[in-house]
């Protein structure tokens, strides 16, 4: 269903670098379309992590990072932090479908 | 303090209809397009409908279209999303959330109603 495809899972020790992909097509990212991303955590509600591909709302920490190359975007987290262990989600927009989100990654850490 | 606040949830046999409502606070609503976006038990989230901040443009997600009516009340500072022929795969947590301008992103959202189509 979704036409935003992350990995299932990621997981890293507190303090590497973990990234999540996000791959999408000429339809959305591609055609140029902005990025944002989305942290979620169990029985919440999702919060703006990254806007406009590489941007942090005030108060999300500078580990956080984010970009964007052809029909793929990132996410990276350096100096992963137990506090990081949730679900992310990438979002877009679609010319036939409008608003789309990524499949959701669960960042693991060990 | 800043935030959307729904209600209306619960339980409801196929066929059925729901409507559900989202109080905005503290904000200038009437500025802002709103937005429902579901997410099915375990799963990931799924746009379900969007409308303009006057009202005047309205967009839904296929599957939703023809079931699903959004609407806006600037007066009251309300969003309603209208579900009519519910099926078992409409089953989801539903949140109402701002398209903020920070680029075209959902800046702020609410805590959630669950919706269950069970018979």
């Amino acid at each position: 269903q979704s036409v935003l495809t992350q990995p299932p899972s990621v997981s890293g020790a507190p303090g590497q670098r973990v990234t999540i992909s996000c791959t999408g097509s000429s339809s959305n990212i591609g055609a140029g379309y902005d990025v944002h991303w989305y942290q979620q955590f169990p029985g919440t509600a999702p919060k703006l992590l990254i806007f406009g591909n590489n941007n942090r709302p005030s108060g999300v920490p500078d580990r956080f990072s984010g970009s964007k190359s052809g029909t793929s975007a990132s996410l990276a987290i350096t100096g992963l932090q137990a506090e990081d262990e949730a679900d992310y989600y990438c979002q877009s927009y679609d010319n036939s479908l409008s608003h789309v989100f990524g499949t959701g990654t669960n960042v693991i850490v060990l | 303090e800043v935030q959307l606040v729904e209600s209306g949830g619960g339980l409801v046999r196929p066929g059925g209809s729901l409507r559900l409502s989202c109080a905005a606070s503290a904000f200038s609503f009437s500025d802002y397009s709103m937005n429902w976006v579901r997410q099915t038990p375990g799963k990931g989230l799924e746009w379900a409908a969007s409308i303009s901040s006057s009202g005047s443009f309205i967009d839904y997600a296929a599957s939703m279209r023809g079931r699903f009516t959004i609407s806006r009340d600037n007066v009251k500072n309300s969003l309603s999303l209208r579900m009519s022929s519910l099926r078992a795969e409409d089953t989801a947590v539903y949140y109402c959330a701002r398209r903020g301008h920070l680029g075209d992103s959902f800046d702020l959202w609410g805590q959630g109603t669950m919706v269950t189509v069970s018979s």
